[in-house]
């Protein structure tokens, strides 16, 4: 079992739609919790940073993390072409381990 | 966030050739890079973890003779890859965090194409 899992998509939708993408992991040392959207050819552009359980709000982005089930999200309002991306969940656990990345979901929104 | 550079963004090269990647932190001092290996349509791979002064230390399965990292100064890692060959095609990106945080934030830099002919 991989110590994160992240549906790999693809995941299309219409402009304007919810988009909810998700991660599980296993290793319940875990405290860092990022999003990172990843644009074809470039590097990973951080987008959301969370430490602990809670909700984080940016925007039209939400992140959730909920460490009792083991269970992350990203929520994305009005969605528009330009959120067409890979979209890597990555934590850690504290000091300085290093970061595991989820497989990625590949988002594709529509006109 | 944070700025880091990479260079070159994509490079072609003969096989038993040696090729040199850069990674500059440019506007903060980066103690610790990262340097990772993506295939595509597939997450990153951590490679190695590269500390200035001292020695990178490799994931396992990672050979460090062929995959050599330096770490001289506080703003710039390398990775040099050794003697190519076609499956080391493939797109290498690096990775720093600030000094000054151990909130866990990884700044990215563009990344670099590999195609070994």
């Amino acid at each position: 079992q991989k110590e994160v899992e992240q549906d790999p998509g693809p995941l299309s939708v219409p402009e304007g739609a919810i988009v909810s993408l998700n991660c599980t992991y296993s290793n319940s040392a875990f405290q860092y919790f990022m999003w990172y959207r990843q644009y074809s050819r470039k590097g990973p552009e951080l987008l959301m940073y969370t430490y602990s359980s809670g909700n984080k709000e940016d925007g039209r982005f939400t992140a959730q993390v909920d460490k009792s089930s083991k269970y992350i999200s990203l929520f994305i309002r009005d969605s528009q072409p330009s959120d067409s991306a890979t979209y890597l969940c990555a934590m850690r656990a504290g000091g300085y381990n290093k970061l595991i990345f989820g497989a990625g979901t590949r988002l594709a929104v529509h006109p | 966030g944070a700025v880091v550079s990479q260079h070159p963004s994509w490079v072609i090269c003969k096989s038993g050739t040696s090729v040199k990647i850069e990674c500059r932190s440019l506007d903060f001092q980066a103690t610790t890079m990262f340097w990772y290996r993506q295939f595509p349509k597939q997450s990153l791979m951590l490679m190695a973890t590269s500390n200035e002064g001292s020695k990178a230390t490799y994931e396992q399965g990672v050979e460090k003779d062929k995959f050599l990292i330096n770490h001289a100064s506080l703003t710039l890692s390398t990775l040099t890859v050794t003697s190519a060959h076609p499956e080391d095609s493939s797109f290498y990106i690096c990775s720093a965090r600030t000094s000054a945080t151990n909130t866990g934030e990884l700044f990215f830099g563009e990344g670099s194409r590999l195609t070994v002919l």
